[in-house]
């Protein structure tokens, strides 16, 4: 049973453009929604997160927005860089079970 | 600040053998989990353990066991390991997760059972 659901899969940018990448949960439970990039060889890393009293958090080009009622969270990445070019993971997060659930990704390829 | 370590980095078993993973967490983190990256897919919760016990566990069967250490370092243990059981087997460190949700990566142990 898939609680986390990721779209699209993969993604192509130019660079400069804008990424987005949508997710969306269905456990009331989660109440901690973070993003992590993944570079081949590596583990994921946190990229940015959001607590769900929130309906947007910005840090530098990474931006997401958070709908509690439609159950959906997105991240858009603005001015896309090569060197951004990675998979990107939307998790969410029952702090009091201690457990995250991970989409499945999106990898994301930005041109040169 | 020394980030979270895991090893062996590749290992190549083969079914039915047993195989145990070691992390060790981050400084000042006190809770470690294990999740299992099959290819193309996200990493999948497997435990996750606080204060040398399991706090949680995610779909998996009783022969993958684990164990923290009073220094927090963990292991992953895994019996009769099984063609499916082939995946990255990630270690996250933390803080309790109630206080925060952050899950900081190690690179995992890339796990090929023939």
């Amino acid at each position: 049973q898939q609680q986390v659901k990721q779209s699209p899969q993969s993604l192509i940018v130019q660079k400069g453009g804008i990424s987005i990448i949508n997710c969306a949960y269905e456990n009331t439970a989660f109440d901690y929604f973070p993003w992590y990039q993944q570079f081949p060889g590596k583990g994921p890393a946190l990229l940015i997160a959001i607590r769900p009293d929130v309906s947007e958090k910005k840090e530098g080009r990474f931006t997401i927005s958070f709908n509690k009622s439609a159950k959906q969270f997105s991240l858009h990445i603005m001015d896309s860089q090569p060197g951004d070019s990675a998979t990107y993971f939307c998790a969410a997060t029952d702090t009091n079970a201690g457990k995250s659930t991970f989409g499945d990704g999106t990898t994301l390829t930005v041109k040169p | 600040e020394t980030g979270v370590t895991q090893s062996p980095t590749h290992l190549i078993k083969t079914r039915g053998q047993q195989v145990t993973l070691r992390c060790s967490s981050q400084s000042g983190h006190n809770t470690v989990s294990w999740y299992q990256q099959a290819l193309g897919q996200g990493p999948q919760f497997i435990f996750q353990y606080y204060r040398e016990e399991e706090n949680g566990r995610g779909n998996f069967p009783p022969r993958f066991s684990g164990l923290q250490f009073p220094n927090y370092s963990s292991e992953l243990n895994v019996n009769a390991l099984e063609l499916d059981d082939s995946a990255l087997y990630l270690c996250a460190s933390s803080l309790w997760t109630a206080v925060t949700g952050e899950l900081f990566f190690g690179e995992g142990s890339r796990l090929t059972v023939l």
